[in-house]
């Protein structure tokens, strides 16, 4: 089963709003990363929060993870044109055989229109 | 610039035959994996390497081989016994299978089986 799922589905916003992507998980974590996809492309590494941090900043992007809830959200804010992109949580659970494992979420496409 | 390789972009084959893909990275990672993309259902693992001369099945492994001979190569065939080979299949590497860092994704390849 997916350990990562991502709410909305797909988000279509207007230059310069804020866009708020959640992703929820069913396992403890040892960490939990967003990714970013362009159309046909591979994913590109936006920020990883360790499950003993509670957010974290990047530039325009602001991620923040509760524990207690299973939860991460990604904020993008004031955001442009070439946002527009899937994004994804992934999320790795402790020890054993989970080291180096990623488990994605089905991603958020989000649409942002000039 | 290091990176990772994905080669073929797009890869058309008939049922039956067997199709290797290509995967190179030069950022002297030690563990490789492989993730199959499809429409709406996120990244799934097949296969993932934490060291050469070693690899575990992830989560969809059946039809699926892979050999780890070189730490720069990490191939991926895709056998007839796979019963829906069609997909987008994304290489990832990653610094050290212990630590806790970020994947670094090729630009895939996108396999079309008729």
């Amino acid at each position: 089963s997916q350990q990562g799922e991502e709410d909305p589905q797909a988000l279509s916003i207007q230059e310069g709003e804020n866009a708020t992507m959640n992703c929820s998980y069913k396992t403890s974590i040892n960490n939990l990363q967003w990714y970013r996809q362009n159309s046909g492309r591979g994913l590109v590494h936006l920020i990883l929060i360790r499950s003993n941090e509670r957010e974290k900043h990047s530039g325009r992007l602001r991620v923040t993870l509760d524990t207690s809830k299973k939860s991460s959200s990604l904020l993008i804010t004031a955001s442009r044109a070439a946002d527009t992109a899937s994004y994804f949580c992934a999320s790795r659970g402790f020890g054993g055989t989970s080291y180096g494992k990623l488990t994605f979420g089905q991603g958020t496409i989000l649409t942002v229109h000039p | 610039d290091g990176g990772i390789t994905q080669s073929p972009k797009y890869l058309f084959r008939k049922e039956g035959q067997n199709v290797t893909l290509s995967c190179e990275q030069n950022l002297n990672h030690d563990a490789m994996y492989w993730y199959r993309q499809d429409p709406g259902q996120g990244l799934r693992l097949i296969y993932y390497s934490q060291i050469v001369n070693d690899f575990q099945k992830g989560d969809i492994a059946e039809g699926y081989s892979v050999s780890r001979e070189k730490k720069e190569s990490f191939p991926l065939t895709v056998t007839s016994a796979q019963k829906n080979p069609t997909a987008f299949y994304l290489c990832a590497s990653k610094e050290g299978w212990r630590r806790v860092s970020p994947l670094h994704f090729g630009n895939g390849t996108r396999l079309t089986v008729t």
